[in-house]
């Protein structure tokens, strides 16, 4: 199976700043990589897919970037509404998995 | 719009059996791959599995071959994810969760996901 390493665990962060998290796959994975929002309570929403692609509706202040083995989120100037649990997932080939997921608290 | 629903929530003893369900709509059912992802209680998302309903075509996580069913009703536009005999371990959120990619890309591993059921809880006690 391939490993998902994502790092920090978590981070404590203000309001308007800038936020990076990286996610390492064991091993090549192209871009087939995924990320998600999950809020206390409730599903996961689907944010990023195919390493950079913004899904429908989610906003351009979340980016992604990356190939291979190594990429990252980016959260331009976060907002009260991202304080969150963020997973990278890898769909390159079964079965699928998912970072242990980064926490983003409010400092 | 797209939507999945997810039965409610269920509270089971050991050894029993039970089957939970997504229902989707907005879209065309048998065209879009649905999986399965548990989240144990204060833990991450593990993938479990999931299925073509055009074809009921299945795919398994290890870690879950032979621990649970995965299965699909089109004619109801629903997947289903069934325990013939549930353990306490199996006590977790459990999400439905949809591939917008083709049969062929998903056949491979290589879809993505983009819509989610709300999820649906299942404590496992005696």
């Amino acid at each position: 199976d391939i490993q998902m390493t994502q790092s920090p665990s978590s981070l404590s962060a203000s309001v308007g700043d800038r936020v990076t998290i990286t996610c390492r796959a064991s091993q090549g994975i192209s871009n087939y990589l995924a990320w998600f929002q999950q809020k206390p309570g409730k599903a996961p929403k689907s944010l990023i897919y195919a390493a950079s692609s913004l899904q429908s509706g989610v906003p351009s202040k979340f980016s992604g970037s990356g190939s291979g083995t190594d990429f990252t989120l980016t959260i331009s100037s976060l907002q009260p509404e991202d304080f969150a649990t963020y997973y990278c997932q890898q769909y390159n080939s079964y079965p699928w998995t998912f970072g242990q997921g980064t926490k983003v608290e409010i400092k | 719009e797209v939507q999945l629903v997810q039965s409610g929530a269920e509270v089971k003893k050991p050894g029993e059996s039970l089957k939970i369900s997504c229902k989707g709509s907005g879209y065309s059912f048998t065209s879009y791959w649905i999986g399965w992802v548990r989240q144990m209680p204060g833990k991450g998302l593990e993938w479990m599995g999931i299925i073509y309903p055009g074809d009921s075509d299945t795919r398994y996580s290890p870690s879950f071959q032979g621990q649970v069913t995965i299965s699909a009703d089109k004619s109801i536009s629903t997947a289903y994810l069934q325990w013939s005999s549930l353990k306490a371990s199996d006590t977790a959120m459990y999400y439905c969760a949809r591939s917008p990619d083709s049969k062929e890309y998903c056949s491979g591993g290589s879809c993505s996901i983009d819509y989610w059921g709300q999820g649906t809880l299942v404590t496992v006690s005696s």
